[in-house]
This record gives C-alpha cells, sequence and structure tokens, in this order.
C-alpha cells in the first residue's frame, strides 16, 4: 500500500479563518479521496480528486466551502473555508490501491474551530 | 441513497471469545467489501476484503458474504484486548456521479465499537 501524510496533523483554528490540509502520497495515483469524519461517527466522503481535472463533490460539499487542488499524481490539498465550530472534525485523504480494489488512508489532520 | 448498517455496539466480548461484526448494505450491485480497523485517534486500517460469496478467512479473521441477502459480517477468534477497536464496514460500488469512466466509491457504515475485556 502507499505510504500517505498529511499535515498539519492537528490545528486549532478561529471560526471564520480557512485552513488548507495537504496531503501527499509516496507514488503516483489516480484518484485521491478526501474524507471528514465528525466526532464519534463515520466517514463521509466530501469530494474524488483526479490529477487535471476538478474535483467531484459529494451531497452536501460544495467547491466554495471545500476547495481541492489536485496539482499532480502524488498530492492534493483540502481547504476548509470560511470556518466555524461544526467544521471541527478530523480530515482523511485516501488513495486507491494498485489494483484499484480499496482505499489506504492517511494519518488524518485533526480541526477544532473555536 | 446507498445505505451501509452495521449492528449497534458497543459489542463486549471476553478475551478468548468470537467476535461476531454484522453489516447490511442497500445496493445490489455492489461488487467489494470491506472491513477496516480504526483504532481510537488512529486512521482506519484495512484487515480484511471480500468479493465473493463465501467465506474468506485470514488469520483469526473470517469475513462471509452474502450478495442474496446484501449481508457481510466480520468474526474475529480468539479475541484479544489488541482487537478493541471500531470496526468500519465499507462497501464499493460504481458512483453514479461519473459517466464514461470507472469511478468507484466506497460508503461506510457508521462502524461498531468492540471491546474485549481481559
Amino acid at each position: 500500500s502507499a505510504v500517505i501524510s498529511q499535515k498539519p496533523s492537528r490545528d486549532i483554528c478561529q471560526r471564520g479563518t480557512s485552513l488548507t490540509i495537504q496531503c501527499q502520497v509516496d507514488s503516483q495515483v489516480t484518484m485521491m479521496f478526501w474524507y471528514r469524519q465528525q466526532p464519534g461517527q463515520s466517514l463521509t466522503l466530501i469530494a474524488t480528486a483526479n490529477q487535471g481535472s476538478e474535483a467531484t463533490y459529494e451531497s452536501g460539499f460544495v467547491i466554495d466551502k471545500f476547495p481541492i487542488s489536485r496539482p499532480n499524481l502524488t498530492f492534493s490539498t483540502l481547504t476548509v473555508s470560511n470556518m466555524s465550530p461544526e467544521d471541527s472534525s478530523i480530515y482523511l485523504c485516501s488513495v486507491e490501491g494498485t489494483r484499484g480494489e480499496t482505499q489506504y488512508f492517511g494519518p488524518g489532520t485533526r480541526l477544532l474551530v473555536l | 441513497q446507498k445505505e451501509v448498517e452495521q449492528n449497534s455496539g458497543p459489542l463486549s466480548v471476553p478475551e478468548g471469545a468470537i467476535a461476531s461484526l454484522n453489516c447490511t448494505y442497500s445496493d445490489r450491485v455492489s461488487q467489494s467489501f470491506f472491513w477496516y480497523r480504526q483504532y481510537s485517534g488512529k486512521s482506519p486500517e484495512l484487515i480484511m476484503s471480500i468479493y465473493s460469496n463465501g467465506d474468506k478467512e485470514d488469520g483469526r479473521f473470517t469475513a462471509q458474504l452474502n450478495k442474496a441477502s446484501q449481508y457481510v459480517s466480520l468474526l474475529i477468534r480468539d479475541s484479544q484486548p489488541s482487537d478493541s477497536a471500531t470496526y468500519l464496514c465499507a462497501v464499493r460500488a460504481l458512483s453514479a456521479k461519473y459517466s464514461g469512466g470507472s469511478n468507484y466509491k466506497l460508503t461506510f457504515g457508521k462502524g461498531t465499537l468492540l471491546t474485549v475485556n481481559p
């Protein structure tokens, strides 16, 4: 499986500000995924990012709130914009396995919005 | 809305017992099924995958799939305290958001918290 790193690992932010989360993979991957895991909840897919195309967002998530970049095959960023306390969550990036059979997750970014 | 339901927890078993975790899914065209383990404060890690009906064994873990009943389960034999974690069922199916491609989406259940008591 790919080795995935995320930055920052955690942050405490003030409401109304924005935070950009970085996801780096040690190999080239076609698809990268961004998830949110709110306290005590399961994983919810925010969007899927293909290199060279616009990210595809799931219902309930919009580009203005969660802009995503995918400049190359090993890197992606997710920005959480105009944050409110409801955005406090763990944000995880993931990539598909080499055979496309499943997904492997990064360590996550723990965000607290005050 | 494609759904994945897991048996509500928390589940508590004594050390050495068999832990049984269950999952049902609503999308009949789902193709692949996975169990992830998530320790508190950590990200999910894949422990089992199953693609066809029947049982698949890997060490102390056995995944069972019944596509007709839209049911998948995970059995953990000889449970150890180190197995204490939240177990997430995930189902992979072709996403309706994509046309002309083969982009798949994982849908996760809410998870079952397992505690193995020494």
